[in-house]
């Protein structure tokens, strides 16, 4: 079935220092949707990033993702972490026009430090 | 544009007791869906409809929880008779079938706490 990996489950950054928070997928489905989203505590699951075109950047708020389905990889960054960008992340799978479930990764928690 | 409307916010429970989430979809979105939200982890999903039509719930304990959507557009997840290991925030969440405007969009969700 379809399925979504994150690597780390936290990663703590100094301030000013690129964020890259990693996401790889599987699915058989040829032509996806991937997406992120951030949770700040005791806020829900709030939309970040979407793409499902390859080889295309997609950007807001300062972060940016590329939607690699040779590698099956849809990793975020930023170039300058913030303290407010401290949150819990996750990248999120959907099959496209059947309008499948959304399957999440297992997150990963961001704490920026000064 | 409002979005995903959900009440209550609270609810506090003694085991047994039943309870029910309402939920109100992004105006012209198609789909609803469900999830749970246990403390520390990811969303898991529940049920999702689109318009009226249960499209899948599978995940769903059939025999303590029920969803509705009666007319395709407000939602009612209700849980008959409460454990503690319900206890969790209960997410809904809408999106729309146009081929740009998939991204699933979430409600405040209700934190559900079982004594």
């Amino acid at each position: 079935g379809d399925s979504v990996t994150q690597t780390e489950g936290l990663v703590t950054l100094t301030e000013g220092l690129p964020v890259m928070l990693n996401c790889t997928y599987q699915t058989i489905y040829s032509n996806p949707f991937l997406f992120w989203y951030v949770q700040h505590l005791n806020e829900s699951p709030r939309l970040l990033l979407k793409s499902f075109t390859d080889n295309k950047r997609t950007e807001h708020q300062g972060f940016h993702a590329t939607l690699h389905k040779s590698s099956s990889s849809f990793h975020l960054q930023k170039s300058s972490a913030q303290l407010s960008d401290s949150a819990l992340y996750y990248c999120a799978l959907m099959r496209g026009s059947a309008l499948g479930r959304l399957h999440f990764g297992a997150g990963t928690q961001l704490i920026v430090i000064p | 544009e409002a979005g995903v409307t959900q009440s209550p916010r609270y609810a506090v429970l003694q085991e047994g007791q039943a309870v029910s989430f309402w939920c109100d979809p992004i105006s012209g979105h198609d789909t609803l869906y469900w999830y749970q939200q246990p403390r520390d982890q990811g969303p898991q999903l529940l049920v999702y409809f689109r318009d009226e039509a249960v499209i899948d719930n599978s995940q769903l304990p059939s025999d303590r929880f029920s969803a509705v959507r009666p007319k395709g557009t407000n939602s009612t997840l209700k849980i008959q008779s409460a454990k503690q290991g319900d206890t969790a925030t209960y997410l809904c969440a809408s999106s729309s079938d146009s081929y740009n405007n998939q991204a699933p969009l979430f409600g405040e969700g209700t934190r559900l706490s079982v004594l």
